[in-house]
């Protein structure tokens, strides 16, 4: 069981919105940053937002960060085939001084 | 160009080990901490633990490998080496190296992976 938790699973039509939440606690997300990573099918996770909601160079627009509280989520917009993966947040526990992911959202379009 | 490329898949039997290594490269080795991280088949990941290259290879383990793994540093090849020692066929998984990031305003994430090394554990 993940430290930080993710829904398994989100879908949307092409075109659409949909929101990726991850839900943590006061000594992680409460007190840390969140980063995002992307896993499309049969590769390496790859840095998607970091720092809550910044863009690392050459990730589009359509994607988006934020967090508040002990809770983080990442919006993308106007959905595209290429889009699904799975998605991952990541933080650090104070508590158990680890670094820590989400169990992982994957995205059906 | 910033790259971690790492050892190629491995099979072994149950109470074997293994030794998976992470060459890195485009940057300075030693400034940045390295992670390990874990996906078994059809899972999320999971953080192991990492290791300072630059400082003298100290290593911070996850509490749940601590015992049954081990992270060591050759800054002379710029390489990382993850040890899996005892293994099992829950063992059976992707590992995956990845470079810290370290952030001016935010707290440090992950900006690089390597392209994983499955192991697989099979009698």
């Amino acid at each position: 069981q993940s430290v930080l938790t993710q829904a398994p699973s989100v879908s949307g039509a092409p075109g659409q919105r949909v929101t990726i939440s991850c839900a943590g606690s006061s000594s992680s997300i409460g007190t840390y940053d969140v980063h995002w990573y992307q896993q499309l099918p049969g590769t390496a996770p790859k840095l998607l937002i970091y720092g809550n909601n910044n863009r690392p160079s050459g990730v589009p627009d359509r994607f988006s960060g934020s967090k508040s509280g002990t809770s983080a989520s990442l919006a993308i917009t106007g959905l595209q085939a290429a889009d699904e993966a799975d998605y991952y947040c990541q933080s650090y526990d104070s508590y158990i001084s680890s670094w820590v992911f989400g169990g992982g959202t994957k995205l059906t379009v | 160009q910033v790259q971690l490329v790492q050892s190629g898949a491995e099979v072994k039997k149950p109470g074997a080990s293994v030794k998976v290594s992470c060459k890195a490269s485009g940057y300075t080795f030693t400034h940045y901490h390295l992670h390990w991280v874990r996906q078994a088949p059809g899972q999320g990941l999971e953080w192991m633990g990492m290791i300072n290259p630059g400082g003298g290879g100290d290593t911070t383990y996850a509490q749940k490998f601590r015992g049954s793994v081990a992270m060591s540093s050759d800054a002379s090849t710029n390489t990382v080496y993850l040890e899996l020692s005892s293994l099992r066929s829950e063992d059976t998984a992707v590992y995956y190296c990845a470079k810290t990031a370290y952030y001016d305003n935010s707290s440090p994430g992950i900006d690089l992976w390597g392209q994983g090394t499955l192991v697989t554990v099979s009698s």
